[in-house]
């Protein structure tokens, strides 16, 4: 099965500085790549997706980047801000809803 | 708030019972997929229904059912306990299967 590996595991910036999160996935078929921020105590909430016809997407101080050769895809934020600490889930499906998660990055946004 | 609600927030068991957790998707939302999260990492699907069937399923056993009903409410069973069925069990609900699953907040169970 589809196997995302998901790195860095925590990351500290300092608020206005920018985040990567990089992801890699196993199964080249592969098509949809959501990403989720979880806060203590809620579900994940979708932040941003692409899909694999697309190789970069931005919504505001959020993008979101997928290399299919290299299978491997990435999210930045920029100006971050205290508000953007939390937990970040990568995901990639085959089918649009067996969403295969990563582990998390627990991003910190220091004032 | 995504507009989907689970009930219990939190629920202690012991080993063997059974359990039923429930979840209330959006107006509208077709699909229903089950997840469990553990403890520091990421969800794993559980299975998916779409107008009232099971529409795929992951690494989960036999004992890992399920329900959907037509009032857009749906449940989550799992038969004999297991102390590593602790979890937090996740919901997430869509108008189809190609588009945008939004989550509940979640169920945490507690084996003991």
């Amino acid at each position: 099965g589809e196997n995302v590996e998901q790195h860095p595991s925590t990351l500290s910036v300092q608020e206005g500085d920018s985040a990567v999160i990089k992801c890699t996935y196993s199964d080249s078929a592969s098509n949809y790549f959501p990403w989720y921020k979880q806060e203590l105590g809620k579900g994940p909430q979708l932040i941003i997706d692409i899909r694999s016809n697309v190789g970069e997407k931005k919504d505001q101080r959020i993008a979101v980047t997928l290399n299919k050769t290299a299978k491997h895809f990435s999210l930045h934020i920029t100006e971050t801000q205290p508000e953007d600490s939390a937990v970040y889930f990568c995901a990639a499906s085959m089918n649009g809803y067996a969403l295969n998660f990563g582990k998390g990055t627990s991003l910190l946004v220091t004032p | 708030e995504t507009g989907v609600t689970q009930s219990p927030t939190h629920l202690i068991k012991t080993r063997g019972q059974q359990v039923t957790l429930r979840c209330s998707s959006q107006s509208g939302h077709n699909t229903v997929s089950w997840y469990q999260q553990a403890l520091g990492q990421g969800p794993q699907f559980i299975f998916q229904y779409y107008r009232e069937e099971e529409n795929g399923r992951g690494n989960f056993p036999p004992r890992f059912s399920g329900l959907q009903f037509p009032n857009y409410s749906s449940e989550l069973n799992v038969n004999a306990l297991e102390l590593d069925d602790s979890a937090l069990y996740l919901c997430a609900s869509g108008e189809d299967s190609y588009n945008e699953q939004f989550f509940g907040p979640g169920t945490r169970l507690t084996v003991l």
